[in-house]
């Protein structure tokens, strides 16, 4: 069965810090793979997306990794702000015909003041 | 470029009553999902239309649900005979040939 794995499921960090949060999955033959930032009650932002071929990518403070031979992504989120206190998602993609999307629990971020 | 909107943003109904939503895509993007999310899980994947043709539909998807994107613009997804549970939140998704997926605010359904 092809699973997403998010650890920790909860984080609480101070204002400033550097933070890595964790995706793993079962099935290391993945097509993509999409993080996600989603505020409470609200629809997914895409934060960033990653192909099969490339082993990161990079948005302003967000940095994204992909090993697929060991099924795992990171997020690395650089100092922190009060501002990307939410849930993140990780969803792979496993091709075929729909590239339908196999989500994560999600990881919820608190960043304090 | 607007992004993914759908209607209605909430929507409280009775057990047993018929309800209705409606995506309307990313404009060009020519694939289309629908997932639903419960409280405190990722969001599951429900079924996928490229342009109008209804390619794959997930085994969640039980004989009370059905969806339709008929000319290849907006989709609708409706249920009917409303159970409690089928409260949750549904997403919509549009995506072109980049393969990222853009949602949509979702639909949350209250089944009482």
């Amino acid at each position: 069965k092809q699973e997403v794995t998010q650890i920790p499921a909860a984080l609480s960090v101070p204002e400033g810090e550097n933070l890595v949060l964790n995706c793993s999955f079962t099935d290391s033959a993945i097509y993509n793979l999409q993080w996600f930032r989603q505020d409470p009650g609200k629809g997914l932002t895409s934060l960033l997306l990653i192909q099969s071929s490339q082993r990161e990518q990079t948005s302003g403070r967000l940095n994204a990794s992909l090993d697929k031979s060991s099924g795992r992504s990171t997020l690395y989120i650089a100092a922190s702000q009060p501002g990307d206190s939410a849930t993140y998602l990780c969803a792979v993609v496993y091709g075929g015909a729909t590239n339908k999307l196999i989500f994560g629990t999600g990881t919820l971020l608190a960043v304090q003041p | 470029d607007t992004g993914v909107s759908q209607d209605p943003r909430h929507k409280i109904t009775k057990r047993g009553q018929n309800v209705t939503f409606r995506c309307d895509p990313i404009s060009e993007h020519n694939r289309l999902y629908w997932y639903r999310q419960t409280l405190g899980q990722g969001p599951e994947f429900l079924t996928y239309f490229q342009n109008e043709a209804q390619l794959e539909k997930s085994r969640l998807l039980s004989d009370r649900f059905s969806a339709e994107r008929p000319k290849g613009s907006f989709s609708t997804l409706e249920i009917q005979r409303t159970e409690q549970g089928d409260s949750a939140m549904y997403l919509c998704a549009s995506s072109s040939l980049s393969d990222e997926q853009f949602f949509g605010p979702g639909t949350r359904l209250t089944v009482l």
